[in-house]
């Protein structure tokens, strides 16, 4: 069964509104979480590392004020990504481990449209 | 610093030929490499990782790869390709840990019937 749960799978937004997108660990706790963006037809570049209880770690070239990133929970982290635009447009995928060393689980995304 | 190279961003094969989807890597420590498939408009599924020991690791759906410190590779192979293999695969790197993973910029793989 899914080990990680993201949600809304789509969504679209008009420009200037906020979207948060949620991702659940189902099956043990995370302590970290990551977020990628994915373009089209395009590789996954990563956004920023959850952490929980503490802030997240963002990528350089990441507007940490634009991609809001809560991780409040064992089991949960949120992405808003605040004020879009269109060319926020894309996949939102996250991800989490549940050890050192253990592989990474994905959610099975986010798509973005912004009109 | 790491990253990853995957050789042909399309490779077409047909149903029950073998599949060879290339990967190279760069890592200034030892790495962990992964093979990951996603189906449109999903998530990525682990095919199989490197992490220790044995270089020839088996994986899911009859995937298999080796890992080659002298050629810095980690091609992905099936020896008979069905239909439903038809995906994007991404090969990926990272340190040890598992942490941070780099994705290469994948390969979309097409089976002809």
């Amino acid at each position: 069964g899914a080990v990680v749960s993201q949600h809304p799978s789509w969504v679209i937004c008009k420009s200037g509104t906020s979207v948060k997108i949620e991702c659940r660990s189902l099956d043990f706790q995370a302590t970290t979480m990551f977020w990628y963006r994915q373009f089209p037809k395009q590789s996954l570049m990563l956004m920023a590392t959850s952490n929980e209880g503490s802030k997240a770690t963002y990528e350089q070239g990441v507007e940490k004020d634009k991609f809001l990133i809560n991780h409040a929970s064992l089991t949960l982290s949120t992405l808003t990504v605040t004020s879009a635009h269109p060319e926020d447009s894309s996949f939102y995928i996250c991800s989490v481990r549940s050890s050192y060393n253990s592989p990474l689980h994905f959610g099975n995304g986010t798509r973005l449209t912004v009109t | 610093a790491q990253s990853v190279t995957q050789l042909g961003s399309h490779v077409s094969v047909s149903e029950g030929a073998l599949v060879l989807l290339r990967c190279n890597y760069s890592s200034s420590v030892p790495p962990y490499l992964f093979w990951y498939v996603q189906y449109p408009n999903q998530g990525l599924q682990l095919l199989l990782k490197y992490t220790t020991g044995a270089t020839l690791v088996k994986g899911i759906n009859g995937f298999e790869a080796e890992f080659k410190k002298s050629e810095t590779s980690f091609h992905l192979t099936k020896p008979s390709a069905h239909m439903s293999d038809a995906a994007e695969y991404f090969c990926a790197v990272s340190g040890q840990g598992a942490q941070k993973l780099v994705f290469g910029q994948g390969t979309r793989l097409t089976i002809n019937p």
